[in-house]
């Protein structure tokens, strides 16, 4: 059983699209996060829920919109892809404190 | 001054020997480090986590860990072909238990 399972694992799509992924984790962990991965490798965290609540919440346009119906799944949305928006999408589940992280496959995101 | 540097390599050894990668962090609150390996293409990968200052050894791997100096080590001894990665550094920020991730080093281990 794939325990960090994200969907889809490529998206190619025109500038101007909306676009959803879809996280799910069965390790029972209560936080999920989504982190981008720009072409240079640098992974950086966008958002994190704990228990369907949002912690964190860096600066990211607005254009991106998590939702968590609950502790087992993390949505990301995304309106209006623009071309700098191309990167791989990980979403992660931990425990809460200073557990480590276990990450999805990755989804990659690229914008005609 | 990034939060968690590391050096991008590529840090380049020969199959069987020791490969040494190291990380500084900027948060001297800091409890929390592990290493992820991630291969080409694929997801980030838990190597190890270590809180106490000292070493941490897991089969070929030994993670250290200088919190007065705020440096962290993984170290790969007998290094093989299939080691060649990017190893990431991670760090937990204190107060705000967000992870921070360095821009990672690539390793090539040479046959």
């Amino acid at each position: 059983d794939t325990a960090v399972s994200q969907t889809p694992k490529y998206l190619v799509t025109q500038m101007g699209n909306d676009k959803s992924i879809k996280c799910e984790q069965n390790l029972g962990h209560d936080t999920m996060y989504w982190y981008k991965q720009d072409s240079k490798k640098f992974l950086k965290i966008m958002f994190s829920y704990n228990n369907k609540e949002l912690i964190i919440n860096e600066t990211v346009p607005n254009r991106f919109s998590p939702k968590s119906p609950d502790k087992a799944h993390l949505n990301l949305h995304i309106n209006s892809l623009e071309l700098g928006d191309s990167a791989v999408y990980f979403c992660a589940s931990g425990g809460t404190g200073n557990q480590p992280q276990h990450f999805g496959d990755g989804t990659r995101l690229s914008i005609l | 001054q990034k939060e968690v540097e590391q050096n991008s390599g590529p840090l380049s050894v020969p199959e069987g020997a020791i490969a040494s990668l190291n990380c500084t962090y900027s948060d001297r609150g800091s409890q929390s480090f592990f290493w992820y390996r991630q291969y080409s293409g694929k997801s980030p990968e838990l190597i190890m986590s270590i809180y106490s200052n000292g070493d941490k050894e897991d089969g070929r791997f030994t993670a250290q860990l200088n919190k007065a100096s705020q440096y962290v080590s993984l170290l790969i001894r007998d290094s093989q072909p299939s080691d060649s990665a990017t190893y990431l550094c991670a760090v937990i920020t204190s107060g705000t238990y967000k992870y921070i991730f360095g821009t990672g080093t690539r390793l090539k281990v040479l046959a």
